[in-house]
């Protein structure tokens, strides 16, 4: 069985440019989430999904940060126009509905110079 | 808002020697996961603890979960080069699915 693929592994690019992440849940796997890790940082949630419907997304910073998940599977992150903070690895992980237990991808390191 | 603390947040250890890892958390926990990220890794699952009091074990890591439910520590007997890595605690409350991590803590191992 496959596990979570995240695309991207790494992205480079100036600040104020647009960039975004793709995420492939396990396949079966409802829920979905988005994670920012800074270095020496436990992951912070940014969204979760469950089927294609936002059921959290109150830590994203929504006047630059956007995601979809249109069909409830696969899913963009999104950021318009990055900033050097924003620098950092995105993580992506699946679940099951009702499951605590979450896998993740490898995630996608983004440097903003 | 739930806030997990874990320490230390590094340790060094010669191979061989115990390491023990805690996380506290600000508020009651309806369950507590484990989970391992190698350098350069992603964060990959090792345990669930749900019960107060609840012990587990896999090989040389023990898992504890508090009697109140708000700490838990991991436990590794003898360390071997393999374990290196930062070990995250990350707990949700009663009623939700989102995981709040502790910060880490991260294992050498000098062998």
């Amino acid at each position: 069985e496959a596990g979570v693929v995240q695309s991207p592994r790494y992205k480079i690019i100036e600040k104020k440019q647009p960039v975004a992440f793709w995420c492939n849940p396990i396949s079966g796997h409802n829920t979905l989430y988005w994670y920012l890790q800074n270095l020496g940082q436990g992951p912070e949630l940014l969204i979760r999904y469950e089927n294609e419907e936002a059921v959290d997304d109150s830590q994203l910073p929504k006047d630059r940060f956007s995601a979809e998940r249109l069909k409830g599977v696969d899913s963009t992150l999104k950021i318009q126009p990055a900033e050097l903070g924003d620098s950092a690895v995105y993580l992506c992980a699946s679940s099951y509905i009702g499951e605590d237990i979450q896998y993740f991808g490898a995630g996608t390191r983004l440097s903003v110079l | 808002g739930q806030q997990v603390m874990q320490i230390p947040q590094y340790q060094h250890v010669q191979e061989g020697e115990d390491f023990t890892t805690y996380c506290n958390s600000s508020t009651t926990l309806s369950n507590i996961q484990w989970y391992k990220q190698r350098p350069g890794g992603h964060p990959v699952f090792l345990i669930q603890l749900v019960k107060s009091g609840e012990v587990k074990k896999q090989k040389r890591l023990t898992f504890q979960f508090g009697e109140a439910k708000k700490n838990s520590s991991l436990h590794i007997t003898a360390t071997q080069t393999t374990d290196v890595g930062t070990y995250f605690c990350a707990g949700s409350g009663a009623g939700s699915y989102q995981l709040t991590f502790g910060k880490g803590t991260k294992l050498s191992v000098i062998p």
